[in-house]
């Protein structure tokens, strides 16, 4: 694809529940990066990939958030038994290599709520 | 945290008027990135700054890097509607993290 794709685009959960959100990258950029926005704030760092693994997890807040990406492409945030204090929108980004050089670029996000 | 700070929060110009955002690092900044997003959209990319003193242009916003590399600044000359959205910086402070300030709303009154 031109862009950085996420769906679902709206998720709504009730409290408790299991929750998957989904990451396109462009093709061939080995860096991808999980990032968390409330509202009124800037992104918050959750978590970083170069290719198939984990570089930086340490942004992820607790450890009912988990994600991967098992091919180096398409990445998954798992989030187990939802909380309200977890809505917010997910924000995915790419880029052709770590950062320190190189512009990520951002999907449209998941608006995440949890009733 | 938040391990930059942005000033000023929000900003109402009306239509024509040049305007200033900051960012400001309390550590050195081995790159310095800025992004505007509009309402329910992704993050759009500015500019990229990495050489202390070094400035950029695109149209009618200017960005700077101060010799530091712990501030950078955001012109915008005769702002106009379509400069209205929120203003964030972004900065590689560690090699893998990459931190985004709290924003700066901006609004273009026509």
């Amino acid at each position: 694809g031109a862009g950085v794709s996420q769906t679902p685009s709206n998720k709504v959960t009730e409290k408790g529940k299991y929750v998957e959100l989904r990451c396109d990258p462009i093709s061939g950029h080995t860096a991808l990066y999980w990032y968390r926005q409330s509202l009124g704030q800037g992104p918050e760092f959750l978590i970083y990939f170069q290719g198939t693994g984990a570089a930086d997890d340490s942004g992820l807040p607790n450890d009912r958030f988990f994600a991967v990406r098992p091919e180096g492409s398409v990445s998954t945030l798992k989030i187990q038994r939802t909380e309200r204090g977890d809505s917010a929108v997910y924000l995915c980004a790419s880029s052709s290599r770590a950062s320190g050089g190189s512009e990520q670029f951002f999907g449209p996000g998941t608006r995440l709520t949890v009733l | 945290s938040q391990e930059l700070e942005q000033s000023p929060q929000s900003l109402i110009v009306q239509e024509g008027k040049n305007l200033t955002i900051n960012c400001t690092s309390s550590k050195t900044l081995y790159g310095l990135y800025w992004y505007k997003q509009k309402y329910g959209e992704g993050l759009i990319f500015l500019m990229m700054l990495q050489k202390g003193g070094e400035e950029k242009s695109h149209e009618k916003i200017t960005a700077k890097l101060d010799e530091k590399k712990q501030q950078s600044s955001l012109h915008i000359t005769a702002s106009q509607p379509s400069h209205a959205g929120i203003y964030l910086c972004g900065a590689d402070v560690t090699g893998n993290q990459f931190y985004f300030g709290t924003g700066t709303s901006l609004t273009v009154i026509p």
